[in-house]
C-alpha cells in the first residue's frame, strides 16, 4: 500500500515568507509525528497527534510554528515569518497508535530560507 | 530527560567486515529500543527493534541486544555490503509499562562500506 508522502519535497522561499508543508499519512494511522533534522543532528521532535486528542506541541520551538491534523488524517505544518535558522529537512512519520508501534517515514521536505 | 549517545561517524569499512555501532541511553522506565536506517535519498525506515530486557532484535542480518544493565543497544553485522552504506539511527521510546510516548533519536552514525 502507499506510504507516508510529504509535499513539496523541496521547498525554497526568502527570509520572512510564510512556509506550509503537508504530510499525507498511512490510512487508518491514528499517531503522527512531525520531526526536524538538521545537518549533522538527530531527529528533533516537533510534535504529535494522536487521534482526536490535543496535540503534544511540546517540542514546537516557537509561536512562528504551528500545525494542524484534519479529519484525523492529513497534516499541514506551517512556519511563519520564516527565518534562515528554519532550514531543515522537515520529517512526518505516521504508526497505528502509540510510540512503541514501528513509525513509517515519510521521504521530508527539504526547506531551505535565504 | 531522555538521551540516546551514538557513536560518531563516518565509520568506513571494507565489504565484509565485521561491523559495530555503538548506542547507549539514558531513560526512565522500561523503554523500547528501535534502530531506523537512512538510505542516500530515502526516508528512515525501521531495521529492527526490542521491547524488554535482553531481548536481540534482528533483520537482513543485523541484530542488536537490549542490555538494560548496561543501557546499550549495539547494532552489529557479521559482513556487510556495499548496499548497506547508509545513515544509521539508534532511538527508545515508552513501551506499554510506561515512559513518554514521544520518541528520542540519536544523531545518526554514517556508514559507508566500498568494494
Amino acid at each position: 500500500g502507499a506510504g507516508v508522502s510529504q509535499s513539496p519535497s523541496n521547498k525554497v522561499t526568502e527570509k520572512g515568507k510564510d512556509v506550509e508543508l503537508r504530510c499525507d499519512p498511512i490510512s487508518g494511522h491514528t499517531a503522527l509525528y512531525w520531526y526536524r533534522q538538521s545537518l549533522g543532528q538527530g531527529l528533533e521532535f516537533l510534535i504529535y497527534f494522536q487521534g482526536n486528542s490535543a496535540p503534544d506541541k511540546s517540542g514546537l520551538p516557537s509561536d512562528r510554528f504551528s500545525a494542524e491534523r484534519t479529519g484525523g488524517s492529513v497534516s499541514t505544518l506551517t512556519i511563519q515569518r520564516t527565518q534562515q535558522e528554519d532550514s531543515a529537512v522537515y520529517l512526518c512519520a505516521s504508526s497505528l497508535g502509540v510510540a512503541w508501534e514501528t513509525q513509517y517515514f515519510g521521504p521530508g521536505t527539504r526547506l531551505l530560507v535565504l | 530527560g531522555n538521551s540516546v549517545t551514538q557513536m560518531e561517524g563516518p565509520v568506513t569499512l571494507s565489504e565484509e567486515a565485521f561491523l559495530t555501532i555503538n548506542c547507549t541511553y539514558t531513560a526512565t522506565g522500561y523503554p523500547s529500543l528501535f534502530w531506523y536506517v537512512q538510505y542516500p535519498g530515502e526516508g528512515l525506515q525501521l531495521l529492527l527493534k526490542a521491547t524488554k530486557a535482553d531481548d536481540k532484535g534482528s533483520n537482513k542480518g543485523f541484530e542488536a541486544t537490549y542490555r538494560k544493565e548496561t543501557t546499550s543497544f549495539h547494532l552489529e553485522k557479521g559482513s556487510v555490503q556495499v548496499s548497506d552504506s547508509a545513515v544509521y539511527f539508534c532511538a527508545l521510546s515508552g513501551s506499554a509499562s510506561g515512559g513518554s510516548y514521544i520518541p528520542t533519536f540519536g544523531r545518526g552514525t554514517s556508514l559507508i562500506v566500498h568494494p
